[in-house]
C-alpha cells in the first residue's frame, strides 16, 4: 500500500516550453503533497505544499508563476513548470500524505521523482 | 529553529565492514518523528526507519540498527556487514507534530554518500 507514481520519469525539452508533472497517490486519499527539487549531490528542497482544494504554499524563494501547482483531487497534484530554462533542470520529487493519517503516523510517501532536462 | 546535521559528506568502506552514519537534530518540539531515507543511484528514496520522540529504543532490521538518544539528540544509523548494493546517498529528517502550521514537513539532512567498495 502508500505508492505513489510520479508521471513522467524523464522528460527532456526546449527553453521556453512548459512542462507538466503529475503525482498521484493510487491506493490512498492525500489532502497534502509536497514538491521538492533535488538538484544533483544535494539534498531535497522543499518547493511547496499543496492541500487538496486550496491554493499551495510556496517556499521562500519559489516562485509561484513559475512553478504553477494544482492539487485538484485527492489523488492527484500537479507541478508545471512554465517557459522553462535550463536552470530548472534538475530532480522533481513529490510526496503525498494519507487523509486518514493522524498525528501519531507522520509519514509522507514519496514519488520516484522527475528528472527533467531543459535543452 | 529546527534542524538537521549529517556531518560526514560521503564515507567509503570496504565490503563486509560496518559503517555508522551520524544524525543530529535540534527543534524545540516535544513531540517529533525522525526518519532515515536511501537515495540510491536510480533516485527514487526508500523510507527505513520512522521513529517518534517517545520511543528511545533502539532498533535493528537485519543488518541496519539505529541509536536514538534524546539526550544528545541523535539518531545513528548503522550498517553490519556493508555489501555493495548499499551504496546510496542516506538521509535523515526530522518533522516536528507540534508546529499547528508545519503541516508536517520534513526537513532534511544534507544526507551522507556511502560507497561500499568490493
Amino acid at each position: 500500500g502508500a505508492v505513489v507514481s510520479q508521471h513522467p520519469s524523464r522528460v527532456i525539452c526546449k527553453s521556453g516550453t512548459s512542462v507538466k508533472i503529475e503525482c498521484r497517490s493510487l491506493d490512498f486519499q492525500a489532502t497534502t503533497m509536497f514538491w521538492y527539487r533535488q538538484f544533483p549531490k544535494q539534498s531535497l528542497m522543499l518547493m511547496a505544499t499543496s492541500n487538496e482544494g486550496s491554493k499551495a504554499t510556496y517556499e521562500q524563494g519559489v516562485e509561484k508563476d513559475k512553478f504553477l501547482i494544482n492539487h485538484a483531487s485527492l489523488t492527484l497534484s500537479t507541478l508545471t513548470v512554465t517557459s522553462a530554462h535550463p536552470e530548472d533542470s534538475s530532480f522533481y520529487i513529490c510526496s503525498a500524505r494519507d487523509r486518514l493519517a493522524g498525528i501519531s503516523y507522520n509519514e509522507q510517501f514519496f514519488g520516484p521523482g522527475t528528472r527533467l532536462t531543459v535543452l | 529553529a529546527q534542524k538537521v546535521t549529517q556531518a560526514q559528506t560521503e564515507i567509503s568502506v570496504v565490503e563486509k565492514e560496518d559503517v555508522t552514519l551520524d544524525c543530529v537534530y535540534e527543534t524545540r518540539d516535544t513531540t517529533y518523528y525522525l526518519f532515515w531515507y536511501k537515495q540510491p543511484p536510480s533516485g527514487e528514496l526508500v523510507f527505513l526507519i520512522r521513529r517518534n520522540s517517545f520511543d528511545e529504543q533502539n532498533e535493528i532490521s537485519g543488518r541496519y540498527s539505529w541509536n536514538f538518544q534524546k539526550s544528545t539528540s541523535s539518531f545513528n544509523f548503522t550498517i553490519t556487514a556493508s555489501q555493495v548494493v548499499d551504496s546510496a546517498v542516506y538521509f535523515c529528517a526530522l518533522s516536528e507534530a507540534e508546529a499547528m502550521d508545519s503541516n508536517y514537513q520534513l526537513i532534511w539532512g544534507a544526507g551522507t554518500k556511502l560507497i561500499i567498495k568490493p
